[in-house]
């Protein structure tokens, strides 16, 4: 079955380590997204690709990095300049279109 | 830039009993597409119902039925008959003409008691 896959569910990270959270899909969709979800703060986007090799800052990107070399990857770094890193993370993807997007089952990311 | 507004952190409604959840948004495009998300306690986040802008007909599906006010910017969402399953987050979303991201709101928490 076709669909989005984020791993780990777990992650903990000692403060000042870089940590990737990886985003996999086999959707063929061209464009892929992260969010962050913190309590009543809804989701904010952090950073998306549209296409391969190409990939824009969202509304909260300081302290995260990505990479966009595979149509199916799309994997993110939290960095140590990141200054509060714990939270949900979301990956999702689309085709382009407006027909909204399909998710991952998300990170929880703990700094220790 | 464009806004979502959920201005009810928390809802309940009684199994059975029907619910309206709001939402507002904030645009100067023309051509856009609203969207409600559910997010259950496993965090799954699911597509409940889609709206496009230029649609006067409201969209429904099943239990799930939207009120779309173009003009006054808002978005409600109506779930008739509530199920247990139904408690989850809902997420209000707004995606503009660039197609580029999808904007949310902070969400309401529903609760469906026996």
């Amino acid at each position: 079955d076709g669909g989005i896959t984020q791993s780990p569910k777990y992650l903990f990270r000692k403060e000042g380590q870089n940590v990737t959270l990886s985003c996999e899909q086999n959707l063929n969709h061209d464009a892929m997204y992260w969010y962050r979800q913190d309590p009543g703060q809804g989701l904010r986007l952090i950073y998306y690709s549209q296409i391969v090799n190409d990939f824009q800052k969202g509304d909260i990107a300081e302290g995260y990095s990505v990479s966009r070399e595979k149509k199916e990857s799309f994997p993110l770094t939290v960095t140590s300049a990141q200054k509060n890193p714990t939270a949900f993370y979301l990956c999702a993807s689309s085709r382009n279109s407006p027909y909204g997007y399909t998710f991952g089952s998300g990170t929880r990311l703990t700094v220790v | 830039a464009q806004t979502v507004t959920q201005s009810q952190p928390e809802m309940s409604v009684q199994e059975a009993e029907t619910v309206t959840l709001s939402c507002t948004y904030d645009t100067s495009e023309s051509d856009y597409y609203l969207f409600w998300y559910k997010q259950p306690p496993s965090r799954q986040m699911i597509l409940v119902i889609r709206q496009e802008a230029y649609k006067q007909q409201n969209a429904t599906e099943n239990r799930f039925s939207v009120n779309f006010q173009k003009a006054a910017k808002s978005f409600s969402l109506k779930i008739s008959d509530s199920q247990l399953g139904d408690a989850a987050m809902y997420f209000c979303a707004y995606i503009g003409q660039t197609r580029s991201k999808l904007t949310f709101g902070t969400g309401t928490r529903l609760q469906v008691t026996l």
